[in-house]
């Protein structure tokens, strides 16, 4: 079974200071992690994934396979950043894409 | 392509009614997700597809839902009856579903009230 726990649902940092968005995840197999955000009145979408090691709009996650972790972090949070965010899973192999999601953390930056 | 479309954005029915919600996925992605979002349990996988065929049910609560996809452009989640427990955002999301894991594109979600 794949599962992915988010501790926390809700996140208020003030503009300027780091951010941390926690994320571990339990499975048997070899995982894709993702991260995907949720802004006010727009479309869930892709924020960034483990496998293009990529950072966007500052963003940044590691994969720890050893804590079973893929926490999202940013060291400067600004007011654009507010949103839902959700960490997703999926098997990287198998043939199927099944996408798990965890509970969502709300980030609230305050000016 | 104007993505993912889901129908319709809103509604509001009253218990023991059938909800059918509506989904085109994007075309030439063989992959189709259903999720059901709540405050409590965040995005809840209901039911995926796979070149039409389903693959993992497991999440769809009980019998009262059902859901079908009877053509690679088209798909539907049905509840009968509908129970005010279901109120929730339904999200519809497709993705190439082809080599490695890849985006899932949601569409704008249906918002079911039931009374």
């Amino acid at each position: 079974a794949q599962r992915v726990t988010q501790p926390e649902k809700l996140l208020s940092v003030f503009k300027g200071a780091p951010v941390e968005l926690k994320c571990n995840y339990s499975y048997s197999g070899s995982p894709e992690l993702f991260w995907y955000v949720q802004y006010s009145r727009q479309r869930l979408q892709l924020l960034l994934r483990h496998i293009s090691r990529e950072s966007i709009k500052g963003f940044t996650a590691d994969l720890n396979k050893g804590e079973t972790s893929f926490h999202l972090k940013k060291p400067f949070a600004q007011e654009e950043d507010s949103a839902m965010y959700y960490c997703a899973l999926s098997p990287l192999s198998g043939g199927y894409q099944k996408v798990t999601f965890g509970t969502g953390t709300k980030l609230q930056v305050i000016p | 392509d104007a993505g993912v479309i889901q129908s319709p954005r809103h509604e509001v029915t009253e218990m023991g009614q059938e909800v059918t919600l509506r989904c085109k996925p994007i075309s030439g992605h063989n992959s189709l997700f259903w999720y059901r979002q709540t405050m409590m349990r965040g995005l809840e996988l209901l039911i995926y597809f796979n070149n039409n065929v389903p693959i993992d049910d497991s999440g769809m609560p009980e019998d009262r839902f059902s859901a079908k996809m009877p053509n690679a452009s088209f798909s539907t989640l049905k509840i009968q009856p509908s129970e005010p427990r279901d109120s929730a955002v339904y999200f519809c999301a497709s993705s190439l579903g082809k080599g490695l894991p890849g985006e899932l594109f949601f569409g704008e979600g249906s918002r079911l009230t039931v009374l």
